[in-house]
């Protein structure tokens, strides 16, 4: 079965800090991918998404994401991220070629003011 | 503009009880997904609904779970004979077209099986 991980279970940055979040995903062909947030008590929203053509991905809120076909990974990136960024972050990849869609666990996002 | 709309928004029953939690999608979306999110266990796929085609039911956790789609619109999932475990936030999701476009969420339904 194809498989999203997210190393980072919990993490704890303070303000200012840059944030590098990983998700790596398991081999099916051609992929889609998201970085979805949720914030507490909100629902969950896209923030970036990739199909096609720059692997460099730009989101809202100053996020940005980079996808490396040779490592499976599109790991999400913040270079100072402030405190309303504490939230739950899911990575979700779908693999074309049978339209499967899958969720990553989640990383949990605390930033100290 | 209606978003994904779940019912009930929370949910506490005994257990052993039988439950049935609704699902309105984004109206013309054709997919349709069910999720289900506990503390410390992130976003678990339960199953996907795509038009008129047979249901990805690969996700669901036992016999207890099933999910049907009316009309290729509203769905309900129904767990039978509740366990504790199955307390989580449910959470339906719609898409316009394949599964590779955005996922719109709905708020989610707290299931809490006493």
């Amino acid at each position: 079965a194809q498989s999203v991980s997210q190393h980072n279970h919990h993490v704890i940055l303070s303000e200012a800090a840059s944030l590098e979040l990983g998700c790596n995903y398991s081999y099916g062909g051609t992929v889609n991918l998201f970085w979805y947030v949720q914030y507490p008590g909100q629902h969950l929203q896209l923030l970036l998404k990739y199909f096609s053509g720059d692997p460099l991905v730009k989101g809202i809120k100053g996020f940005e994401a980079e996808f490396i076909k040779s490592k499976f990974s599109f790991n999400l990136r913040k270079p100072s991220v402030q405190w309303s960024d504490t939230a739950e972050y899911f990575c979700a990849v779908n693999w074309r070629n049978n339209n499967d869609m899958r969720f990553g666990a989640g990383t949990r996002l605390t930033v100290k003011p | 503009g209606a978003g994904v709309s779940q019912s009930p928004s929370n949910k506490v029953t005994e257990k052993g009880k039988d439950v049935e939690l609704r699902c309105d999608p984004i109206s013309g979306h054709t997919a349709l997904y069910w999720y289900r999110q506990s503390l410390g266990q992130g976003l678990e796929f339960l199953i996907y609904f795509q038009g008129n085609s047979a249901p990805d039911k690969s996700g669901l956790p036992s016999d207890r779970f099933s999910a049907e789609r009316t009309g290729g619109s509203v769905s309900t999932l129904t767990i039978q004979r509740t366990q504790q475990e199955d307390s989580a936030v449910y959470l339906c999701a719609s898409s316009s077209r394949l599964a590779g476009i955005e996922q719109f969420f709905g708020p989610g339904t707290r299931l809490t099986v006493l």
